[in-house]
C-alpha cells in the first residue's frame, strides 16, 4: 500500500532552524514534493527530490533518503511570514501525487 | 511562468443550483489538471483527474454526475457542481502540469464555495 506521514503542527521561533520530517511508503516512486499552503491560499511550490541527497534554495532545502523513505524540509533563518502549512508529497508510479495531511509551523516571536 | 487561475474565488450560492468553476493554465500548455478539495484543516484530497480531449478519472467516492468535469483544451478545465448542497461548501483547488523537468503541479488560487 501507499502511505505518507508528517506531524500535524511544529513550532519554532523567529531567527531559528526547524526541520519538517516527511516519511512515506509506496512502491512506486517518482519523487518528493515540499509544498507551502497559506490559510485560505492553495498551495505553492517549493521543492523536488528524486535522488538522494539534499537540495539547497535560499533559506529552504529539502532532503531525501529513498532506502528509508524519509524526507525533511529544513527551513533557516525562519521569518514570521513562513508560518503556514507544508505539505510533503511523493509522486507514485502513476505519476499521481500522493499527499501528506501538512504540517502547521507557527512561528513565535 | 506557469501561472494557473481559477474563477471565481468565492462563489455563495442557494441549495440546488449549479456552480461553474474554472481552471486556466496562462503561459503553458497543460496536459493534465486536477481537481481538488480541502475542508478546513484538512488535507488536499483529489476529487478528478482530467487529461485534454478525454474522460476525467474521478477519485473513489467522488460521484462524476455530481462534479462534471470538462477539460475542451490544453488550457481551460472547468469543474460544475450540479445541485449543489450545504455539505459541498468547501475550498476547490485546481492544478495544472505541463511537460516541465518535474512534473510538478502548478495550482490556481482556490475557490471558496458556499451552498446556503
Amino acid at each position: 500500500g501507499q502511505n505518507i506521514d508528517q506531524p500535524t503542527e511544529m513550532t519554532a521561533t523567529e531567527g531559528a532552524i526547524v526541520q519538517i520530517n516527511c516519511t512515506y511508503q509506496t512502491s512506486g516512486f517518482n519523487g518528493l514534493f515540499w509544498y507551502q499552503q497559506h490559510a485560505g491560499e492553495a498551495p505553492t511550490f517549493l521543492s523536488y527530490n528524486v535522488l538522494d541527497g539534499l537540495e539547497e534554495k535560499g533559506r529552504f532545502s529539502s532532503f531525501l533518503s529513498r532506502s528509508k523513505g524519509y524526507s525533511y524540509l529544513l527551513l533557516k533563518e525562519l521569518q514570521m511570514k513562513d508560518s503556514a502549512s507544508y505539505l510533503c508529497a511523493f509522486m507514485d508510479s502513476n505519476y499521481q501525487l500522493i499527499w501528506g495531511a501538512g504540517t502547521k509551523l507557527i512561528i513565535k516571536p | 511562468g506557469a501561472v494557473v487561475s481559477q474563477h471565481p474565488s468565492r462563489v455563495i450560492c442557494k441549495s440546488g443550483t449549479s456552480v461553474k468553476i474554472e481552471c486556466r493554465s496562462l503561459d503553458f500548455q497543460a496536459t493534465t489538471m486536477f481537481w481538488y478539495r480541502q475542508f478546513p484543516k484538512q488535507s488536499l484530497m483529489l476529487m478528478a483527474t482530467s487529461n485534454e480531449g478525454s474522460k476525467a478519472t474521478y477519485e473513489q467516492g467522488v460521484e462524476k454526475d455530481k462534479f462534471l468535469i470538462n477539460h475542451a483544451s490544453l488550457t481551460l478545465s472547468t469543474l460544475t457542481v450540479t445541485s449543489a448542497h450545504p455539505e459541498d461548501s468547501s475550498f476547490y483547488i485546481c492544478s495544472a502540469r505541463g511537460e516541465t523537468d518535474y512534473n510538478e503541479q502548478f495550482f490556481g488560487p482556490g475557490t471558496r464555495l458556499t451552498v446556503l
